[in-house]
């Protein structure tokens, strides 16, 4: 059964702080991982990776994969009270029609 | 460019009533989707689209129904809602020559 795990679940943090958010996964014909924040509605995309070893980065958000170990991990540094969400992971499994297998999420919160 | 739109925002229903989510999408994709998403859950599919005229099931299809109605259009049918089907419906929509999907805001739906 294909699986995809982040942890921790939750987190709570003081706004300046730098955290990291885990995903690993355990899937069939994998095809990338991609990154998604959500706020109060819709998941809004943050990054897609395909390649291990690779950085992705946007101003304080990063992120890489470890194909070998099945694993990536999102990174925020100097946290802010907007960065509070829960940030979910996916794996893309089929390729051709980009059919997401999601994580259960991470809620973060920074607090003032 | 209004993006991935859904109706209705909000939803009550009595155990087995029947309802139609609705989606629209104006950025041409080919691929649709529907999920649900319980607390602590995380996304979980229910069907999808690959393109105009073909559904698949997802990860928890029983008790609901779709219909590719064109190109733009995506609706998710509940036939007779039960409470175990209160949850909040996200529409997605993607390229297929792109990974990552585009979501709709969401129609919280309660059953009781």
């Amino acid at each position: 059964e294909d699986k995809v795990v982040q942890s921790p679940l939750s987190l709570v943090v003081h706004e300046g702080d730098t955290v990291t958010l885990n995903c690993s996964y355990e899937v069939t014909n994998f095809r990338s991982l991609l990154w998604y924040k959500q706020e109060k509605k819709a998941p809004t995309f943050l990054f897609m990776l395909t390649s291990s070893g690779i950085e992705k980065k946007s101003g304080r958000l990063s992120s890489i994969l470890d194909k070998k170990e099945l694993f990536s991990i999102l990174n925020i540094t100097a946290t802010q009270t907007g960065d509070s969400a829960i940030y979910l992971c996916a794996v893309d499994l089929t390729g051709a029609n980009s059919k997401l297998t999601f994580g259960k999420g991470i809620t973060l919160s920074v607090r003032p | 460019n209004a993006g991935v739109t859904q109706t209705p925002k909000f939803q009550v229903l009595k155990t087995g009533q029947s309802m139609t989510l609705q989606c629209a999408q104006d950025m041409n994709h080919n691929s649709m989707y529907w999920y649900r998403q319980d607390p602590g859950m995380g996304l979980r599919l229910i069907y999808y689209s690959a393109s105009e005229g073909t559904t698949d099931k997802g990860e928890v299809p029983n008790g609901y129904n779709v219909s590719r109605l064109n190109k733009r259009e995506f609706s998710l049918r509940l036939e007779s809602a039960a409470p175990s089907q209160t949850s909040v419906y996200f529409c997605a929509s993607s390229d297929p020559g792109r990974y990552e999907q585009y979501f709709g805001p969401g129609t919280r739906l309660t059953v009781t």
